[in-house]
Parts: structure tokens; C-alpha cells; sequence
């Protein structure tokens, strides 16, 4: 079973405010993504990391933010919640030239 | 741009029946190809990996197919159960290492 952890699991939370959800993983892996899936729709790619200081946009443009300091840790920052941005957000990680990516239970974000 | 397209979009099936799902995608440059299952509410649990120079891939009732050259991948099922209700999806994985996921197939395997 892949070790990768997502917090918190469920957050509603008004408009305006600051969120930071989390993803920590435990293997090693040193790539890391997020993805954005609204309700009954396929996931989008929106950051991703090849490493610690190594951060992309994906394929999906979106107005959250991420970091890399740690290889265990990859936070998404929404700096101004919107209800725009209500959603599931999930993470996964790959170890570099495996390619198999390992995802975590998703945290759905709702923004009144 | 990756496409990937996966059909039926939802099944239906009694218990014991095996089933194929079915996956293409638009460009043959992959890395390999991943079938998950997502539960309502969920994140993604994996369920095989194939290779872009493998055909095939098997897990205990699962087998997957893959097609390189013409787009296409196949999960089949066999001896369907009521815990294999799911979402099923398909991703392939370009350049980058990125993913690419179908909008899935809803599957009910009802008693």
C-alpha cells in the first residue's frame, strides 16, 4: 500500500481566505503532483515536481501555488479561496524513471 | 494534445459476468499506461501497470491489454463481484511523466 497522505480530508471554508492543503509521502519518491477533478470528471494535472526547489505548472491552469523545500512534502496554496475553486484536489508521487504514480485520498474543497 | 477517451461510460452487470473496458488514446508516444479504480469520494488506487513494450499485464481477475501502435487498451474482468463497483480509470503517461486520464467508466456489478 503506497504511503502518501493528504490533509485535511474534507474543508469548507469561506471566500477570501488563505488554504494550504497537504501532501506528505514516505517513500522517497522524488516526483511529486497535484491533480483537480470536479464531480464526475476527469483529473487535470495542475503542478508537479521533479524534486526539492523543482516546481511546474501542468496542464490545467489554476491560480494555486506549491512548493518543494522537502522531497516528503508538496503543499498546495490557494492565496484567495473562491468558490470557483470547489473541488477535489489529490496528489501522487513516482519515483523517478519508474513512472507508476502512487495517489492519496484527495481532499475536496468546498468554498462558499 | 494526449486524448484519452474511454468507453462505456457507465456498465451495469450481474454478479459472475466478465467484462472489458475499453481505453484509446490519440497518441502512440506513451511511456506506459495505468488503470486505477476510484471509489465515490476517493483517491486513486492503482491497479496495473503496462509497460509501452509489454502487451499485457494480469492481477489476480484482472488483465490488461495493451495496443500500442493502435491507441488501445482493454481491462478485463473476470467473475465480476459486487466489490469491483467502481470507477475505473485509464492514464497514460507522456512526455515529462505526465498523466493523462480518460473521464472513466462507472461500473455496477449488482447482485
Amino acid at each position: 500500500e503506497a504511503d502518501i497522505y493528504q490533509t485535511p480530508r474534507y474543508l469548507v471554508i469561506g471566500t477570501g481566505k488563505k488554504i494550504t492543503l497537504e501532501c506528505s509521502q514516505t517513500m522517497g519518491h522524488d516526483k511529486m503532483y497535484w491533480y483537480q477533478q470536479d464531480p464526475g470528471m476527469e483529473l487535470h494535472l495542475i503542478h508537479y515536481s521533479y524534486g526539492v526547489n523543482s516546481t511546474e505548472k501542468g496542464d490545467l491552469s489554476s491560480e494555486s501555488t506549491v512548493s518543494r523545500i522537502r522531497t516528503e512534502h508538496f503543499p498546495l496554496t490557494l492565496e484567495s479561496a473562491r468558490p470557483s475553486h470547489t473541488s477535489q484536489y489529490l496528489c501522487a508521487s513516482s519515483l523517478q524513471g519508474v513512472n507508476e504514480q502512487y495517489f492519496g485520498p484527495g481532499t475536496r474543497l468546498t468554498v462558499t | 494534445k494526449q486524448e484519452v477517451t474511454q468507453i462505456p461510460a457507465a456498465l451495469s452487470v450481474p454478479e459472475g459476468e466478465n467484462l472489458v473496458l475499453n481505453c484509446s488514446f490519440t497518441d502512440s508516444a506513451i511511456y506506459n499506461l495505468q488503470w486505477f479504480r476510484q471509489d465515490p469520494g476517493k483517491g486513486l488506487t492503482s491497479l496495473l501497470l503496462i509497460q509501452s513494450s509489454q502487451r499485457e499485464q494480469t492481477s489476480g481477475r484482472l488483465n490488461a491489454s495493451l495496443d500500442k501502435s493502435s491507441g488501445r487498451s482493454t481491462l478485463y474482468i473476470a467473475a465480476s463481484q459486487p466489490g469491483d463497483s467502481a470507477t475505473y480509470l485509464c492514464a497514460v503517461t507522456g512526455t515529462a511523466s505526465k498523466l493523462t486520464f480518460g473521464t472513466g467508466t462507472r461500473l455496477q456489478v449488482t447482485l
